[in-house]
C-alpha cells in the first residue's frame, strides 16, 4: 500500500531564513511522482514542485526545492529565504501507478509553516 | 482563466437532506476528483473519473455518488447529508497523459451538516 508521512505538525521559522519540511513515502511503485502543494488560509491548494521517481536532479522551483533521497524514501521541501506569504498549510503528495486508466494521489496530513517576522 | 471551478462555496444542511456539489474545469483535462478534507486528516479521495463515462470508488466513497456529466463537468452527490459529511471538499482535475500529471484544485466547498 501506498503512504506518505509528514512527521512535523508545525513549524516556526524566521523571515529570510531557510527552512525544510519532511515528507517520507512508501510505494512498490517503480514510477511514481512526488508533489508538494501550498495551502494559505484562504484554502485553496496550490501547487509548488514536482519531482519523478526517475529525475536524477533536484527539482526546483524559484525558492522552493525539492530534496529527493530516493533510497531514503524522502522528498523533503526546501523554502528558502522565507517570507510572511510562505505561511501555509503545506502539503506532500505521491502520484502512483496507473489505475483505471488514470492515476491516483495519496496526500500527508500537512506541516503547518508559520513564518516570524 | 477560470480553471477548476466549484460552486458552491459554502452550505449548511440539515440531516438528511441531499445536496449536489457542482465542478467544472476548462482546462480540457480527461480526469477528475473529488476529495474531502478533515483537520488532521489531509485530503482522503471520495471518487474519481478517468474520463467522460467513467468513475471509480476511492478511498471514503460511502454516502456520495458522482456523475461525469461531460468532459467538463464531474458533480458530487450527497443523498441524505449525516454530520460526519461536515467537511471541505474540493475537486481536481489532471491532464492524464504526459510526464507530471499534475492536479489543479478548484477553492473548495465549505459543508456543514447539523
Amino acid at each position: 500500500a501506498q503512504k506518505i508521512t509528514q512527521t512535523q505538525p508545525g513549524m516556526f521559522v524566521q523571515e529570510k531564513e531557510a527552512v525544510t519540511l519532511d515528507c517520507t513515502y512508501d510505494t512498490s511503485d517503480p514510477s511514481y511522482g512526488l508533489f508538494w502543494y501550498k495551502q494559505p488560509s484562504s484554502g485553496e491548494m496550490i501547487f509548488l514542485i514536482y519531482q519523478g521517481s526517475y529525475d536524477q536532479q533536484n527539482a526546483t522551483e524559484g525558492r522552493y526545492s525539492l530534496n529527493f533521497q530516493k533510497a531514503r524514501k524522502s522528498a523533503n521541501l526546501v523554502i528558502s529565504a522565507s517570507q510572511l506569504g510562505d505561511s501555509a498549510m503545506y502539503f506532500c503528495a505521491m502520484r502512483g501507478g496507473s489505475t483505471s486508466g488514470t492515476y491516483k494521489y495519496i496526500f500527508g496530513t500537512g506541516t503547518r509553516l508559520k513564518v516570524l517576522a | 482563466n477560470a480553471g477548476v471551478t466549484q460552486t458552491p462555496k459554502f452550505q449548511v444542511l440539515k440531516t438528511g437532506q441531499s445536496m449536489t456539489l457542482q465542478c467544472a474545469q476548462d482546462m480540457n483535462h480527461n480526469s477528475m476528483y473529488w476529495y474531502r478534507q478533515d483537520p488532521g486528516m489531509g485530503l482522503r479521495l471520495i471518487y474519481y473519473s478517468a474520463s467522460e463515462g467513467t468513475t471509480d470508488k476511492g478511498e471514503v466513497p460511502n454516502g456520495y455518488n458522482v456523475s461525469r456529466l461531460n468532459k467538463r463537468e464531474f458533480s458530487l452527490r450527497l443523498e441524505s447529508a449525516a454530520p460526519s459529511q461536515t467537511s471541505v471538499y474540493f475537486c481536481a482535475s489532471m491532464v492524464g497523459r504526459g510526464r507530471e500529471n499534475i492536479q489543479y484544485f478548484g477553492a473548495g466547498t465549505r459543508l456543514s451538516v447539523l
